[in-house]
């Protein structure tokens, strides 16, 4: 079975721009969720996605948005990027929404210059 | 809110030994999860910890969970250089929705 993928994996963007990032769950998950990385903040959940509704949501400001299409395939966009988005940035998978085992992808390397 | 904190953020120790790394939190959770993230890679599951006093165990890892307590703990027995990577644990909390709140994660280096 295909585990979770991220693309793309390595991604350079200058301040005021705006990025979107692709996450395919492992098929027959219909949950999708997102999270930060930064050596500073740790791991900070961003928001979940269940059956192309966001389920649940972190305390990021809504320059962070996503959407989930109908074959669980998920997208996270951020707009107008500071230097502070600079993050690793993970999506898991999992069969349920709110809680319950997940399986992460590689994650997306994001840096802001 | 829910805190979750880990305890030592920093382990270093000898190959053979044994250690138990602490995973306190401080609001009522019914689910505690623990996993494992190798430099510059994903995290991997270890652990999903569902009930008071539930024990699993995967080779020299061992979890617990403690909810009157709020404590989770992950004990490494002998250990070996293989399991040198960051382990985090996290657990499920519920207010107005639900967000899975993580442990600053442990740095285990294991030396031969």
């Amino acid at each position: 079975k295909a585990g979770v993928t991220q693309t793309p994996r390595y991604l350079i963007k200058t301040r005021g721009q705006q990025v979107t990032l692709s996450c395919s769950p492992i098929s027959g998950h219909r949950s999708v969720s997102w999270y930060q990385q930064t050596p500073g903040q740790g791991l900070q959940f961003l928001f979940e996605y269940f059956s192309e509704t966001q389920r649940n949501k972190g305390n990021f400001p809504g320059r962070f948005s996503g959407r989930q299409f109908s074959n669980s395939r998920s997208e996270m966009n951020v707009s107008t990027l500071e230097l502070g988005d600079s993050a690793l940035y993970l999506c898991a998978s999992s069969r349920l929404a709110g809680g319950g085992e997940q399986y992460f992808g590689p994650g997306t390397r994001l840096t802001v210059t | 809110e829910l805190k979750v904190e880990q305890n030592p953020l920093f382990l270093s120790m000898q190959e053979g030994k044994n250690y138990t790394i602490y995973c306190n939190y401080s609001t009522t959770s019914d689910r505690l999860y623990w996993y494992r993230q190798d430099p510059g890679k994903s995290l991997e599951s270890l652990f999903v910890l569902l009930s008071n006093g539930a024990v699993k165990q995967e080779g020299r890892l061992m979890a617990s969970l403690d909810t009157k307590a709020r404590l989770s703990t992950l004990h490494i027995t002998a250990a070996v250089h293989d399991l040198s990577a960051t382990y985090f644990c996290a657990v499920d909390y519920m207010d107005s929705n639900y967000q899975l709140i993580w442990g600053a994660g442990t740095k285990l280096i294991i030396k031969p």
